[in-house]
């Protein structure tokens, strides 16, 4: 499976927009880009996915490079709520069916 | 709708005893997924099971075994239990399975923490 590298952690202020990286440059082309984040004491929880676009929802937005070799996590405005830890994950389009890869992920911390 | 249902939330175990953690999914989900989760190893996939069938499985020793019911309700069993398996163990349910899942959302439960002594 390609893999996806992100930082270890990153800080952020409250209101104020977040951009998380990740970079997968052994993408292949029919890969998903997949994020998931997991707050304290929960599991994982889906946040958005995407292909080849950028694409939007109510908790982010997806920036994907033209290359598809990395994506950016967009969180408009990070609240407090936000603080978990980020996974940017690579679903293959075969039969693997729902086996997610986790790596470390990026710790993302809030300040008020 | 109610979300993936994991139960118990706690467990305590003595090594070389075994254990069963039951594991209910969103209503209409046909696929369950089980993860460990450790501060050394981070989330691991143990196993999926699609319609009752294991599709997909870790690298993961033969001590660790599920199933899934009719009613798409899955229960994982770990024998014979050492103390490098105390973890969260993570269930998470979708409703698609094989090569459409590329594009599916997992739902997870909130976990079940087993810690073995």
């Amino acid at each position: 499976d390609a893999k996806t590298t992100q930082p270890n952690s990153m800080e952020s202020n409250e209101e104020e927009p977040v951009h998380l990286p990740c970079n997968h440059s052994t993408i292949s082309g029919t890969d998903y880009i997949h994020w998931y984040r997991q707050l304290p004491s929960q599991g994982p929880e889906y946040v958005i996915h995407g292909l080849t676009s950028n694409v939007n929802n109510r908790m982010a937005s997806l920036a994907i490079a033209e290359d598809r070799k990395s994506s950016t996590l967009i969180l408009h405005r990070a609240t407090l709520r936000d603080a978990a830890v980020y996974y940017c994950i690579l679903r293959a389009n075969n039969n693997a069916g729902n086996m997610l890869t986790f790596g470390g992920g990026t710790r993302l911390m809030v300040k008020p | 709708k109610a979300g993936v249902t994991q139960t118990p939330r706690y467990l305590i175990k003595t090594r070389g005893q075994q254990v069963t953690l039951s594991c209910s999914p969103i209503s209409g989900h046909r696929s369950v997924s089980w993860y460990q989760q450790t501060p050394g190893q981070g989330l691991q996939f143990l196993f999926e099971y699609f319609s009752e069938t294991q599709r997909n499985k870790g690298n993961f020793p033969g001590r660790f075994s599920g199933r899934q019911f009719s009613n798409s309700r899955s229960e994982m069993n770990v024998s014979t239990l050492e103390l490098g398996d105390s973890a969260l163990y993570l269930c998470a349910s979708s409703r698609l399975g094989g090569r459409e899942a590329v594009r599916n959302i997992q739902y997870f439960g909130a976990g079940t923490r087993l810690s073995v002594l």
